[in-house]
């Protein structure tokens, strides 16, 4: 069946860059996501990539998309403390979104 | 509504009891998902409603978990006698459309406590 994988906890320092890595399972994949979930909040869209593209910019996100590897990565740049949030990397095909377990993203001043 | 709205937003049960958990999804939104997030863990999928065709129902955990839409507006989804592992935060979302072109909306969910 489908399966979105990610790695559990990413530390950064104020400034740097995060990445944050995700593989999926379903090779019909049509769209991914990232979603953010703040302490005590909903999730929050990000995001999202169409399938046939292998990059997208958005301000200080930058999503890496390898469809061969099925490989997805979330890329934000000078992070700030108020980036700290559990990051859900999440794919689509039928309808429905499949979601990693998410990457716990603590920012250190 | 501006968003989508769940009620209530927390729920303390007794073991072996039922609960009814409510999402009003945006208006206008076709789509409707329910998900389950246990502490530390992931989204898990329960089900899915797209306008009027039949609901996937592929991700409730036991026959002990329910869930209707009327039309395209509110859902229930029902939990009977319920169990210490049913403690989790119980999300909704809508979409526009069943295609996750949109991504999805959710709300701030429902955290149920079994006792």
């Amino acid at each position: 069946g489908e399966d979105v994988e990610q790695s559990l906890f990413l530390s950064v320092r104020e400034g740097d860059s995060s990445v944050i890595n995700c593989t999926y399972t379903d090779s019909s994949s049509t769209y991914l996501y990232w979603y953010k979930q703040e302490p005590g909040a909903g999730l929050q869209l990000l995001t999202y990539i169409f399938s046939n593209m292998d990059m997208k910019q958005d301000q200080r996100l930058t999503v890496l998309l390898n469809k061969k590897d099925k490989h997805l990565s979330l890329r934000i740049a000078d992070t700030q403390t108020g980036d700290s949030a559990i990051y859900f990397c999440a794919e689509s095909n039928t309808g429905k979104l499949i979601f990693g377990q998410g990457t716990t993203l603590q920012v250190k001043p | 509504g501006a968003g989508v709205s769940q009620s209530p937003s927390n729920k303390v049960t007794e073991k072996g009891k039922d609960v009814e958990l409510r999402c009003d999804p945006i208006s206008g939104h076709t789509a409707l998902y329910w998900y389950r997030q246990r502490l530390g863990q992931g989204l898990e999928f329960l089900i899915y409603f797209q306008g009027n065709s039949a609901p996937d129902k592929s991700g409730l955990p036991s026959d002990r978990f329910s869930a209707e839409r009327t039309g395209e507006s509110v859902s229930t989804l029902t939990i009977q006698r319920t169990q210490q592992e049913d403690s989790a935060v119980y999300l909704c979302a809508s979409s526009p459309q069943g295609q996750g072109l949109y991504g999805y909306t959710f709300g701030s969910g429902t955290r149920l406590t079994v006792v």
